[in-house]
């Protein structure tokens, strides 16, 4: 079945540091892709998508690019903030229309 | 507008007590879903509803787990009897179609003693 597959946290860096956290997806089709940002006490709220190849979904300096060929999405910033400390889960559309997200990716930005 | 309303925020029970979670989509949105977050096994979906009509609820652990959607702009979850492993944060969740965006609540964190 579909499943989305994440690094394993926590990700600690220090402030201005550049960011990557992996992502990868097994799926039949093409799914729409998503990343959800979660902050400490919140509920989780989208942070991008992309809804097809090659599609670059941005929000709030993150990126992250849908890559058909290697099945991934992987989420980037050039320079973190204390503020972009939270839980970052990717996520893709099934075919029954459900949304499978990952485990979740724990960031820890130092001052 | 407002967002995804969920009741209570916090719940602190008893082992053997009913529990019953509440929740408000938001308006328009004819999806609505149901997770649960813990540490060890991350964010569960329980049970999703689609113009009110349970869709899957292959996610529901037990039969003590019950959901119901009795219009658009209500949905309770209730646990009975609940137990210490049903301590979690529950999660509502509402989108238009089922395959869009989902706009989360603030969550219910539940502890059962």
């Amino acid at each position: 079945g579909d499943s989305v597959t994440q690094m394993e946290g926590p990700v600690t860096l220090s402030e201005e540091a550049f960011l990557t956290i992996n992502c990868t997806y097994t799926a039949t089709g093409y799914p729409s892709l998503f990343w959800y940002v979660q902050y400490p006490g919140e509920g989780l709220q989208l942070l991008l998508k992309a809804t097809k190849a090659d599609d670059k979904g941005s929000n709030k300096g993150f990126e992250a690019t849908y890559r058909k060929e290697t099945t991934s999405f992987h989420l980037e910033k050039g320079s973190v903030q204390v503020s972009d400390s939270a839980v970052y889960f990717c996520a893709l559309r099934g075919r029954d229309d459900k949304i499978i997200f990952g485990k979740g990716t724990r960031l820890h930005i130092l001052p | 507008d407002a967002g995804v309303i969920q009741s209570p925020r916090h719940e602190v029970t008893e082992m053997g007590q009913e529990v019953t979670l509440r929740c408000k989509p938001i308006s328009g949105h004819n999806s609505l879903f149901w997770y649960r977050q813990t540490m060890m096994r991350g964010l569960e979906l329980l049970i999703y509803f689609n113009n009110n009509v349970p869709i899957d609820d292959s996610g529901m652990p037990e039969d003590r787990f019950s959901a119901k959607m009795p219009n658009a702009s209500f949905s309770t979850l209730k646990i009975q009897p609940s137990e210490p492993r049903d301590s979690a944060v529950y999660f509502c969740a509402s989108s238009r179609p089922p395959g869009y965006e989902q706009y989360f609540g603030p969550g219910t964190r539940l502890t059962v003693t």
